[in-house]
Parts: C-alpha cells; sequence; structure tokens
C-alpha cells in the first residue's frame, strides 16, 4: 500500500494568514494526487486535482504543487470558510489512499 | 447539476448486511466510474472500490475483498454498495464519489451526502 502523511495534523490560524500543508506518499506517485477539503457532516470537496489543477468553483486562492512524493496544498489569504480538514489522496496505485486529514482551525 | 443522492441511515446487527444506494442524476450515468468511500467516527477517509457503470467492471480494496460487493442498475442511474457480515468496525458514514471520467483514477468531483450505517446490537 502507498501511505499517505499529511503534515501538520492540526493547525491554527487566524484570517488573511497564509497556510502550507504538505503530504508525502511513501513512493512516487507521478502528480496523481488530489486535495479535498471536508467540514463536519458533510462530503469531501474536491479542490486540487493532478497535484496542481484547480478544480472548476474553487476560489484561487488555492492552488496546490509537487509530483513524485511530495506535495503542498497552499491557501494564499486564509477566508473564515477555510476552517476545515483537508485531506490528500492518491490514484496512482489500484489501491486508493488517503492522508490523516489536516484539521485547520481558527487561532 | 450532477447530483448523487444516497439511501438513508441505517441500523444493523452484527453479522448481518446493508445495502446502500446511490441515485446519480443530471449526468450520462454509464460515462462516469462510481467509487465508495468510508469514515469511521473521527477518522480519515477510506477507499473501498470502484465500479466502471458502463460495462459493470469492479475493483475492490483488498481490505474489503469478499465482504463487499459493489453493483450498479443503468435503468436507474443508481449503484449500489453492500456490506455482508458486518461487525462494529463497519460503524461509518458510506459515501459515493463519481469519478471525473471513466478512468478509474480520475478526481472524484461528486459526493453523495453520505449514509450512517451503525452497527450494534
Amino acid at each position: 500500500d502507498i501511505q499517505m502523511t499529511q503534515s501538520p495534523s492540526s493547525l491554527s490560524a487566524s484570517v488573511g494568514d497564509r497556510v502550507t500543508i504538505t503530504c508525502r506518499a511513501s513512493q512516487s506517485i507521478s502528480s496523481y494526487l488530489n486535495w479535498f477539503q471536508q467540514k463536519p457532516g458533510k462530503a469531501p470537496n474536491l479542490l486540487i486535482y493532478a497535484a496542481s489543477s484547480l478544480q472548476s468553483g474553487v476560489p484561487s486562492r488555492f492552488s496546490g504543487s509537487g509530483s513524485g512524493t511530495d506535495f503542498t496544498l497552499t491557501i494564499s489569504s486564509l477566508q473564515p470558510e477555510d476552517f476545515a480538514t483537508y485531506y490528500c489522496q492518491q490514484s496512482y496505485s489500484t489501491l486508493i489512499t488517503f492522508g490523516q486529514g489536516t484539521r485547520l482551525e481558527i487561532k | 447539476q450532477v447530483q448523487l443522492v444516497q439511501s438513508g441511515a441505517e441500523v444493523k446487527e452484527p453479522g448481518a448486511s446493508v445495502k446502500v444506494s446511490c441515485k446519480a442524476s443530471g449526468y450520462t450515468f454509464t460515462s462516469y466510474t462510481i467509487h465508495w468511500v468510508r469514515q469511521a467516527p473521527g477518522q480519515r477517509l477510506e477507499w473501498m472500490g470502484w465500479i466502471n457503470a458502463a460495462n459493470g467492471d469492479t475493483y475492490y480494496s483488498q481490505k474489503f475483498q469478499g465482504r463487499v460487493t459493489i453493483t450498479r442498475d443503468t435503468s436507474a442511474s443508481t449503484a449500489y454498495m453492500e456490506v455482508s457480515s458486518l461487525r462494529s468496525e463497519d460503524t461509518a458514514v458510506y459515501y459515493c464519489a463519481r469519478g471525473d471520467s471513466n478512468n478509474w483514477q480520475s478526481a472524484f468531483g461528486y459526493w453523495g451526502q453520505g449514509a450512517l450505517v451503525t452497527v450494534s446490537s
């Protein structure tokens, strides 16, 4: 199995802050990396696909980068609605796996 | 607009089976894969398997092989996921998600609202 490890597991930040979340794969996954946002009691929402492509309708303050084993999700200026849990997910392997999540909280 | 509407919450006893449905609308059902993902309370998302809605081909996580069955009814634009021999660890919210093409590697752009399955005696 390809293990996906996110850091940090939780993060406190303020509105307007720039935030970066990292995701590391246990082996190379090329660019088969997606990022999701999940709010309590809701289904995940796709933000970034193929490591760096912004999903339609997602604000441009979200961006993704990386390839191989190391990836980042950046939120350029945090908005109140961005406080949520973020997950990375790989679809390189036939066994699709998710990271453990990063909980983004208000400072 | 694309919608995936899942069946409602279920409470089952250990050893029973549960079948969750996922009704699709707003797009051509047979043009995309459907994946199933679950989330136990406070846990990470866990991928279970997918179905090619066009030809019915399936692929399962080894963890669920033999205990999970994914099917579809093209006439009803509905996918189904059945879990047998339920145990308490299967208590979770079960989601269906649509891939953005008929390629299993495509991103999950649309999700159902989730169905809570509680396994308890």
